[in-house]
């Protein structure tokens, strides 16, 4: 069974600071990574795909990617409440690309 | 609008009670995909599909049957529920199987 694992959280992050969530997966094949953030009662809404090593920012959000290391990483910079969310990692697997495998998802809370 | 309608929004039945879940998507996506979400858990993969009547086991296949008779179109057959499917269950879709998942607003369903 390929795993995909994060920390449960929650992760509690002051208003403005950076949060940091990190995600690793077992399976050495997989090629795209994402971050879907989840608020509660709510479906999950693309944050950053991912697809080679480095560094991916959009706005507040960066992406690190190392295959090497099988992590794949989120950095929330600039914190809001508005952020206070469950962030689920995802990764496809390398030799069945139509299966994707979510992490158990990282609670985020923000506090003013 | 583009987007990933799933219904009914919500769904009690049960034991043994024949029920579908429909699913259908209005942006041309070749790829669709079933996942049920459990506390602790995250989301688990049912079902998905490549293109019209090319369908594949996820994760989590037993109980479940889908079709893809259109492109749009991704329905989850629960033929005989148990209250072990009692979850949040959402449908997604996507260009290809490594670009990033729309997801439909989930169907809560309880199997008593």
């Amino acid at each position: 069974q390929k795993e995909v694992e994060q920390n449960s959280g929650p992760l509690s992050v002051p208003e403005g600071a950076i949060a940091s969530l990190n995600c690793t997966y077992s399976d050495r094949g997989s090629q795209s990574f994402f971050w879907y953030r989840q608020y509660s009662g709510k479906s999950p809404e693309l944050i950053m795909s991912i697809y080679s090593n480095g560094d991916k920012e959009d706005g507040r959000f960066t992406a690190q990617l190392n295959k090497a290391s099988q992590y794949v990483s989120l950095l929330i910079r600039d914190s809001q409440p508005s952020d206070s969310a469950t962030y689920l990692c995802a990764v496809n697997e390398g030799d069945s690309w139509g299966k994707l495998q979510f992490g158990a998802g990282t609670q985020v809370v923000v506090t003013p | 609008e583009a987007q990933v309608t799933q219904n009914p929004r919500y769904l009690i039945t049960v034991t043994g009670k024949k029920l579908t879940v429909t699913c259908s998507q209005n942006m041309n996506h070749e790829y669709m995909s079933w996942y049920r979400q459990d506390p602790g858990l995250g989301l688990r993969q049912i079902y998905y599909s490549m293109n019209v009547e090319v369908t594949d086991k996820g994760d989590v296949p037993e109980g479940y049957k889908v079709s893809r008779k259109e492109k749009r179109n991704f329905p989850l057959i629960l033929e005989s529920p148990s209250p072990n499917q009692t979850s949040l269950y959402f449908c997604a879709s996507s260009f290809g199987a490594n670009s990033p998942l729309h997801f439909g607003n989930g169907t809560r369903l309880t199997v008593t």
